[in-house]
């Protein structure tokens, strides 16, 4: 079964960029039926979707975060990131990656989360 | 505020039924996207419990069921039990925003 991990630093230094990696193992990132996506969730908040990619290249973004974003993939190493420029203290979060299904556009699986704080 | 309203907290005892709206406008729901269902136990990730409005993956016991009518979804839980205790959201897409869309969560409590 596919399995997402998402990994990179988990504290970030106000006006610097957040780079996250999930790494997909059990199934190839380059099947055509999925979008890859990432999720991010505030303590004590609800979900908000950041963006997606296809294995094409193909990117959407969440408008409030398109230009602070960009996705992308690394299919030889069944991989796709993120990096979201200018962080505050309002992108501490813990940030999900998550497979999409390209026809109903639900989320599944989920990763497990990461915690990324944004403090000096 | 969120684009797809849910009730901040329903409770029930241990076998019995509780419902979990989800209510949104003409720009998502309405406009015929699909709605899915999470379920996240406190400290882990989301886990989806329905997709398509109805549809459950393979695990995910008969007890629980979905339906969308019009602008609104629901999850419907029977039998509640202990483990059912946790927070569920809806998920659906909406085109004037151009984005997926959460509702803001409901808490369960098995009492």
């Amino acid at each position: 079964q596919v399995q997402l991990q998402e990994s990179g630093p988990g504290l970030v230094k106000p006006s610097q960029t957040l780079s996250l990696t999930c790494t997909v193992s059990g199934g190839s990132i380059s099947d055509d039926d999925y979008y890859w996506s990432w999720i991010r969730q505030p303590a004590g908040k609800g979900l908000e979707w950041i963006g997606r990619i296809y294995i094409r290249g193909i990117t959407t973004y969440n408008p409030s975060l398109k230009s602070r974003v960009t996705i992308s993939v690394a299919t030889s190493k069944n991989q796709f990131s993120l990096k979201l420029s200018s962080v505050t203290a309002a992108d501490t979060a813990v940030y999900y990656c998550a497979r999409t299904y390209s026809r109903s556009w639900h989320f599944d699986p989920w990763g497990q989360g990461t915690l990324v704080t944004v403090s000096s | 505020q969120s684009v797809l309203t849910q009730p901040p907290s329903v409770s029930g005892a241990p076998g019995q039924r509780v419902t979990i709206s989800c209510t949104g406008t003409s720009s998502n729901i309405g406009a015929g996207y699909d709605v899915h269902w999470y379920q996240q136990l406190p400290g882990t990730a989301p886990k989806l419990l329905i997709y398509g409005n109805s549809n459950r993956p393979s695990g995910v016991p008969d007890r629980l069921s979905g339906s969308k009518s019009g602008t609104s979804a629901s999850l419907a839980i029977t039998g509640l039990q202990a483990e059912d205790e946790a927070d569920y959201y809806c998920q659906s897409y909406d085109s004037s925003l151009s984005v997926w869309v959460f509702g803001g969560g409901t808490k369960l409590t098995v009492l």
